[in-house]
């Protein structure tokens, strides 16, 4: 199975900084990686896919990069409303193995 | 606009079964691949499985191998994961998705409490 790791774990950031999760996969996944965004008592939100293609409706503060085994997740703008936690998922061969989650928080 | 609605949960005892629901509406159920999601108390999301377009082919993850079994019926919209032998690490809330390679679209969970 291939492994999926964030980095980090949990974060604090201000409204209006710049924030940066990372995700490393166990072998080459290609550009098979989604990043979503979880809230307490909310359904998942898929942001980017193909590792960084922005999904309709997703705020263009949003970005994804990578390939291969490495990947980036970047908002470029804090806002309130993105005070969450994001996973990355591979989804290159089953099982589609998620990430441990980056919980953003505010500072 | 895409509406997935989970039904099913509740509690349960170990080692007994269980079997969750997916209503879909939308969209064009039949054209594509169904997840199944699920995140445990306190901690991160954990892929259980996806069933194909036509239901032909399912992939699980590890932890539901060989007990869980996804199923779909296109003429009713509706999505199943038959849950066997249940454990208390199955307790989650479970999430129905759409997509094959993403889920684009989830629904808002349905509870599985499994007591000993």
């Amino acid at each position: 199975d291939i492994q999926m790791t964030q980095s980090p774990s949990s974060l604090s950031a201000s409204v209006g900084d710049r924030v940066t999760i990372t995700c490393r996969a166990s072998q080459s996944i290609t550009s098979y990686l989604g990043w979503y965004q979880v809230k307490p008592g909310k359904a998942p939100m898929l942001l980017i896919y193909a590792a960084s293609t922005l999904q309709g409706g997703v705020p263009s503060r949003f970005s994804g990069s990578g390939s291969g085994t490495d990947f980036t997740l970047t908002i470029s703008s804090l806002q309130p409303e993105d005070f969450a936690t994001y996973y990355c998922q591979q989804s290159f061969s089953s099982p589609f193995t998620f990430g441990g989650g980056t919980k953003v928080q505010i500072k | 606009q895409v509406q997935l609605v989970e039904s099913g949960g509740g509690v349960v005892q170990s080692g007994r079964s269980l079997r969750l629901s997916c209503a879909a509406s939308g969209f064009t159920f039949s054209n594509y691949g169904m997840q199944w999601v699920r995140q445990a108390p306190g901690k991160g999301l954990e892929w259980v499985g996806i069933i194909s377009y036509d239901g032909s082919n399912q992939y699980y993850g590890d932890s539901v191998k060989g007990r869980f079994t996804i199923s779909r019926d296109n003429s009713n919209n509706t999505l199943s994961l038959q849950m066997n032998s249940l454990r208390f690490e199955d307790t989650a809330v479970y999430f129905c998705a759409k997509g094959t390679s993403y889920a684009t679209d989830w629904g808002q969970g349905t509870l599985v409490a499994v007591s000993s």
